[in-house]
């Protein structure tokens, strides 16, 4: 069955330090990946996604995203973080006839300390 | 554009009673989804239209949960009768088609007492 982890439901980092939010999934043929962003009370904007051709795709407010097939992972990475950064962040799996037919993870929240 | 619009943004009823969202799709995009947010389970697809027709309702959870899409520009869930745990934030999303950028809407937020 196809399924999406994000092990790291709550990360804390300092303003101007790296990030790394994880995401593994389970899907049978290649899969369609994506990373989406809410903030609270609103709905869920697309950073990035992969569907194909080189593995390093890079997205919105300077983030990026790595495929690895041969860990079935897509973490979602920026250099340097902002205060405006925190928020929820969703890895989702698309297919299945239709790209936008997303599994979504759980889920990683973000919190920025100055 | 205005982006996907839901209504209402906050919708508190009793249990029992029926409830209906609505969403307005951007225009020129032919394919509209609806998701659930959860505690329990998440951000999960309850139904997609594309060009105004039910491609899947495989993730409506019941027969009391029915989706509509009469035109290219509007679309509801109803449920009838709401029960408490229907509480949940209703999400809208569409996209040009069923492959291409997802735009969501802010969602409705659903209190069934």
């Amino acid at each position: 069955a196809q399924s999406v982890t994000q092990p790291d439901i709550h990360i804390t980092v300092s303003e101007g330090a790296s990030l790394e939010l994880r995401c593994n999934y389970s899907y049978g043929a290649t899969p369609y990946l994506f990373w989406y962003v809410q903030s609270p009370g609103q709905g869920l904007q697309l950073l990035l996604k992969y569907f194909s051709g080189d593995t390093l795709v890079q997205g919105i407010k300077g983030f990026e995203a790595e495929f690895k097939r041969s860990q079935s992972s897509f973490n979602l990475r920026k250099p340097s973080v902002h205060w405006s950064d925190a928020a929820e962040y969703f890895c989702a799996v698309g297919g299945g006839g239709a790209t936008n037919k997303l599994i979504f993870g759980t889920g990683t929240l973000l919190a920025v300390q100055p | 554009d205005a982006g996907v619009i839901q209504s209402p943004r906050h919708e508190v009823t009793e249990m029992g009673q029926e409830v209906t969202l609505r969403c307005k799709p951007i225009s020129g995009h032919n394919s509209l989804f609806w998701y659930r947010q959860t505690m329990m389970r998440g951000l999960e697809l309850l139904i997609y239209f594309n060009n105004n027709v039910p491609i899947d309702d495989s993730g409506m959870p019941e027969d009391r949960f029915s989706a509509k899409m009469p035109n290219a520009s509007f679309s509801t869930l109803k449920i009838q009768p709401s029960e408490p745990r229907d509480s949940a934030v209703y999400f809208c999303a569409s996209s040009r088609t069923e492959n291409e950028k997802l735009f969501f809407g802010s969602g409705t937020q659903l209190s069934v007492l």
